[in-house]
């Protein structure tokens, strides 16, 4: 099956550093990457959609001056957490929509997730 | 907005009983519903998926159900082993982005 990586898996920063998290579809091509995030004990939230070569969409609530995204290829999506704090501290989960020629594919695959701890 | 419930929060059963997850949802207009799986501080792993045209999907001893026009899905889990041990979510997705539920916490007790 398509295989969803992310890079680093667990990171600690001191409050006020910027934080990259990498997505890569390792074996397709993903046009759309979605960004979530898990806080303790709460479900998944949609943070933003990511299109390769265009700006992303943020969900409303979700500051996109402080949440980077930016996908530059068909597999490769990253979120920088800038000037993080400790509220930052989460659980990043992205998601690649799969792209098949010739139709339209809903199916996504996530990644393995991240873990944020900001001190 | 989508809104995704699932009911219950947590459940305890011991082995081998058989069990089911109860998720609905507000916004019957859905692509397709997804069950998945989630080990403590792990990421995701996907169980099951139903496309809106679908009523159920099997996989082992797994089945999942879908009633789209009352809002609800099922996961039907059979002969439960305490390595079922873990958090359950369902996602349904109108068109894009996947909308979680909150997820029910499972226990089997050996």
């Amino acid at each position: 099956g398509a295989v969803v990586s992310q890079h680093p898996s667990r990171v600690i920063c001191k409050s006020g550093t910027s934080v990259k998290i990498e997505c890569r579809s390792l074996d397709f091509q993903a046009t759309t990457m979605f960004w979530y995030r898990q806080f303790p004990k709460q479900s998944l939230m949609l943070m933003a959609t990511s299109n390769e070569g265009s700006k992303a969409t943020y969900e409303q609530g979700v500051e996109k001056d402080k949440f980077l995204i930016n996908h530059a290829s068909l597999t490769l999506s990253t979120l920088t957490v800038t000037s993080a704090h400790p509220e930052d501290s989460s659980f990043y989960i992205c998601s690649a929509r799969i792209r098949r020629a010739g139709e339209y594919q809903e199916t996504q695959y996530f990644g393995p997730g991240t873990r944020l701890l900001v001190l | 907005k989508q809104e995704v419930t699932q009911i219950p929060a947590a459940l305890s059963v011991p082995e081998g009983e058989n069990l089911v997850l109860n998720c609905s949802f507000t916004d019957s207009a859905i692509y397709n519903l997804q069950w998945f799986r989630q080990d403590p501080g792990k990421g995701l792993t996907s169980l099951l998926l139903i496309q809106s045209s679908q009523r159920e999907q099997t996989s082992g001893r797994l089945n999942a159900s879908l009633d789209k026009s009352s809002g609800r899905s099922t996961l039907y889990i059979a002969a439960s082993q305490p390595g079922d041990s873990a958090t359950y979510l369902c996602a349904v997705a109108p068109l894009g982005q996947f909308y979680f539920g909150t997820g029910t916490s499972l226990t089997v007790i050996p």
